[in-house]
């Protein structure tokens, strides 16, 4: 079945300590994304790339890192510049969004990874 | 910029009753995308419609229906009959379909259904 994966469910990290979060997509889509979720609040965007080996910072990039060397995967490194790490972190994928010809334009996302620094 | 709001942080209301979760969006571009997401307690994200910018009728599904209205830049969400499955938060959330622009979310709307 498609869809997008995101991998651990769980993450404890140490404070100092880099730690990367998987996300893996297999539906062919162009973008992907990260959020991030506080408890409480909304999604804050930390990076979104539209296309291969091209990223762009969203709204609360400082802290984080990314790469897309691959189509379907986008790896979120929480560096320990970071210095409130502890949230809920999403995935997600779409189509490109300026593709007039595909018409069920939808989001997908993955089911989170939490991380708490311990 | 784009821009979407949900203006109800949190909602109560009673097993049965009817509720309207409000989203008002801001953006120019002609041509987007409009979404709604269920987030149970699990934490991922549920798709629950998507709506493109020329199509304004509006959707039942069950016991969900969707009131799209472009002159006020409005994507309301209803309701019927609630149930406390239904215990949730909520995003509306915008795709424009030009430029290099990623989705964009409301802050979510915490829904409580009491039984």
């Amino acid at each position: 079945d498609g869809g997008i994966t995101q991998s651990p469910k769980y993450l404890f990290r140490k404070e100092g300590q880099n730690v990367t979060l998987s996300c893996e997509q297999n539906l062919n889509h162009d973008a992907m994304y990260w959020y991030r979720q506080d408890p409480g609040q909304g999604l804050r965007l930390i990076y979104y790339s539209q296309i291969v080996n091209d990223f762009q910072k969203g709204d609360i990039a400082e802290g984080y890192s990314v790469s897309r060397e691959k189509k379907e995967s986008f790896p979120l490194t929480v560096t320990s510049a970071q210095k409130n790490p502890t949230a809920f972190y999403l995935c997600a994928s779409s189509t490109r969004p300026w593709d007039s010809t595909i018409l069920n334009t939808e989001a997908f996302f993955g089911q989170g990874t939490r991380l708490t620094v311990v | 910029a784009q821009k979407v709001t949900q203006a109800q942080t949190e909602i109560s209301v009673v097993e049965k009753e009817d509720v309207t979760l409000d989203c008002v969006y801001e953006t120019r571009d002609t041509t987007y995308y409009l979404f709604w997401y269920k987030q149970p307690p699990s934490g991922e994200l549920v798709f629950l419609i998507r709506r493109n910018s020329f199509d304004e009728q509006n959707e039942i599904s069950g016991r969900y229906s969707w009131n799209f209205q472009k002159s006020t830049s409005s994507f309301n969400f209803t309701i019927t009959a609630s149930q406390v499955v239904d215990s949730a938060v909520y995003f509306c959330a915008l795709l424009i379909t030009s430029g290099n622009t990623p989705l964009v979310f409301g802050k979510g709307t915490r829904l409580s259904v009491i039984a």
